[in-house]
């Protein structure tokens, strides 16, 4: 019940083309939904969170869409860049729950054609 | 404002050794959580480290453990190294416990061999 799974595992996207990762999970005690951008031997930063109370959250060129009743959020990247190449993962955590942290979903690797 | 500083980067190790990983959090964080990810994987949480205690742990055995000091840096010890340790070890300092505005290091590549 602690799992978040996300797909797919690899993405090819042209350059300006739109890039989408879906992510589900199961524990409904989970309130807060970051998304998170690693490169290659870097640690990974957070692009953009949401909490369940609202169904989407926009910034620049990164969305994060959420369904409470799926139990499903997904990213959405517009006008994809070389740039934007890396791996993302999806992530998870309850509120006040001081020592769980975060349960990340597998990741997805991005891959932009110039 | 410095980020969080993790050492060494790399480290090759013998099946059976130890290994003590290093950590020294963002200034005014308060909160250290340590995350192992293995190749091709999302981070595993390990365990978090608030005030100097243990504030929570993962499904790690108790080889794995920890230290936190007054100034917030930290340690990852892990004894008696097996070859499916080796991964990525990620620090993460935050200002709460509650994993809102983390920010992680780039994290020690440790190979068991």
């Amino acid at each position: 019940q602690q799992q978040v799974k996300q797909s797919p595992q690899s993405l090819i996207v042209q350059k300006g083309g739109i890039s989408i990762i879906n992510c589900a999970y199961e524990n409904t005690a989970f309130d807060y939904f970051p998304w998170y951008q690693q490169f290659p031997g870097k640690g990974p930063a957070l692009l953009i969170a949401i909490r369940p109370d609202v169904s989407e959250k926009k910034e620049g060129r990164f969305t994060i869409s959420f369904n409470k009743s799926a139990k499903q959020f997904s990213l959405h990247i517009m006008d994809s860049q070389p740039g934007d190449s890396a791996t993302y993962f999806c992530a998870a955590s309850m509120s006040g729950n001081y020592g769980q942290n975060f349960v990340f979903g597998p990741g997805t690797r991005l891959s932009v054609l110039p | 404002e410095t980020g969080v500083t993790q050492s060494p980067t790399h480290l090759i190790k013998t099946r059976g050794q130890q290994v003590t990983l290093r950590c020294s959090s963002q200034s005014g964080h308060n909160t250290v959580s340590w995350y192992q990810q293995a190749l091709g994987q999302g981070p595993q949480f390990i365990f978090q480290y608030y005030r100097e205690e243990e504030n929570g742990r993962g499904n790690f055995p108790p080889r794995f453990s920890g230290l936190q000091f007054p100034n917030y840096s930290s340690e990852l010890n892990v004894n008696a190294l097996e070859l499916d340790d080796s991964a990525l070890y990620l620090c993460a300092s935050s200002l709460s416990g509650g994993g809102y505005g983390y920010t992680f290091g780039s994290g020690t590549r440790l190979t068991v061999v």
